[in-house]
């Protein structure tokens, strides 16, 4: 079975500018969940969806948002970027029971 | 934002050797996670734990859940080269409709020496 994907794999972007990663999670998972990873620590989060719906969030600022498809695949949104949005996307996905979260590969942004 | 205090932050060994690490937290958590991370690549999930108490095993690695759900501790059995990379303690404290979000250690780096 596929794990979860993301794509792209590496986005090099501007100061000011916007970006959409994505991510289709492991087949029958119905949660999704977004961290960003800083060089040297562990991730942090920033959201969670499940059936859609935004079940959590993390403290980053509204310039972050997120969405979640009908067949479960979800979008980060990151406006008006700063150099300090930098860092390693991951998204997760997981069934309601274990709750155990699978990680993607990732989405590497740099920002200059 | 919040991490988890995990130690050591770094570890050198040599092949064949026993390896320990701990995660703590001031908050209380009903599952704790491990994972381990190679350079670029996203956090593969190693070991699960959802009882205080519990120990369980995965291959060479043993894990337990601190009986005050603030702890936990993470051992490897005879390591080898394959072993290197960063290890990361989760934590995850949940209530009904509450998000399930994974509270990070800052990593343990492990490098085996031959």
């Amino acid at each position: 079975d596929a794990g979860v994907t993301q794509s792209p794999t590496h986005l090099i972007k501007t100061r000011g500018q916007h970006v959409t990663l994505r991510c289709s999670p492991i087949s029958g998972h119905k949660s999704v969940s977004w961290y960003q990873q800083v060089l040297g620590q562990g991730p942090q989060f920033i959201f969670q969806y499940y059936e859609k719906e935004e079940r959590g969030r993390g403290n980053f600022p509204d310039r972050f948002s997120a969405r979640q498809f009908p067949n479960y695949s979800s979008e980060l949104n990151v406006n008006a970027l700063l150099l300090g949005d930098s860092a390693l996307y991951l998204c997760a996905s997981s069934l309601p029971y274990p709750y155990e979260q699978y990680f993607g590969p990732g989405t590497r942004l740099t920002v200059t | 934002g919040q991490q988890l205090n995990q130690s050591p932050q770094s570890m050198f060994i040599q092949e064949g050797e026993d390896v320990s690490m701990n995660c703590t937290s001031s908050s209380i958590f009903n599952t704790w996670l491990w994972y381990k991370q190679d350079p670029g690549e996203g956090p593969v999930l190693l070991i699960a734990l959802y009882k205080a108490g519990e120990l369980t095993s995965n291959g060479r690695l043993t894990a337990q859940f601190g009986i005050t759900r603030k702890d936990s501790f993470l051992n490897i059995s005879a390591s080898i080269p394959s072993d290197v990379g960063i290890y990361f303690c989760a934590g995850q404290a949940f209530s009904s409709g509450s998000a399930r979000q994974l509270t990070f250690g800052s990593g343990t780096q492990l490098t085996v020496l031959p």
